[in-house]
């Protein structure tokens, strides 16, 4: 069964340092999207992405987040000068379109020092 | 802009017995989508269940149905023949379109679920 997919599982970073997140969605599908999970708290929409270009984004996603689509299959969510505030777990998810079932990836817990 | 309200904050359910998990939502839109999530320890998200707010008809998955009370903009979960899998922390979201079929998620608190042996 296709399955979205998310490197690194766990990234520890120093403050200040410029961190990737990897998404690969499942392969037919045209909506990605990130959220975030601070821990014990619930998850919160990030930004989606569709057509190559931002659809949407939170008032979380600030000018030190991007994301971007380099190749066929690689979803990418950069923080460029990261804070002790952006430690959370981040999930990729993706679907073929409308309100379909998003599916998640298994996530990525960023730790900031 | 959407809200979702999960009262619950933790339930738990004896092993075999049903549960059921409250969620309202608040919402201008008339075209959205209702979802269950569960969350095991492993943080995976995986849908549960889905319900479209056009349908009166709600949702089953098994074990798992819905009663979708759209004029109250309720949207419980309930879950019968509880198992020990069955424990997770469960989240409601709902999803509206945000132009072009992108539906952007929006998510309770959650409910801590614990199923008793």
């Amino acid at each position: 069964e296709p399955e979205v997919t998310q490197t690194p599982s766990h990234q520890v970073t120093q403050m200040g340092q410029e961190v990737i997140l990897r998404c690969v969605p499942i392969s037919n599908h045209l909506y990605f999207y990130w959220y975030r999970q601070i821990l014990g708290q619930k998850v919160e929409f990030l930004v989606s992405f569709y057509n190559n270009e931002i659809s949407e984004k939170s008032e979380i996603f600030d000018d030190q987040f991007s994301v971007e689509r380099p190749d066929g299959s690689n979803f990418t969510l950069k923080i460029r000068s990261t804070k002790l505030e952006d430690s959370a777990m981040y999930f990729c998810a993706s679907n073929g379109g409308g309100a379909g079932e998003q599916f998640f990836g298994p996530g990525t817990r960023l730790t900031v020092l | 802009a959407q809200t979702v309200t999960q009262s619950q904050p933790e339930m738990s359910v004896q092993e075999a017995e049903t549960v059921t998990l409250s969620c309202t939502y608040d919402t201008s839109e008339s075209d959205y989508y209702l979802f269950w999530y569960k969350q095991p320890p492993s943080r995976q998200m995986i849908l549960v269940i889905r319900q479209e707010a056009y349908k009166q008809q709600n949702a089953t998955e098994n074990r798992f149905s819905v009663n979708f009370q759209k004029a109250a903009k309720s949207f419980s979960l309930k879950i019968s023949d509880s198992q020990l899998g069955d424990a997770a922390m469960y989240f409601c979201a709902s999803g509206e379109d945000s132009g072009g079929s992108n539906y952007k998620l929006t998510f309770g608190k959650g409910t801590l679920l614990t199923v008793n042996p």
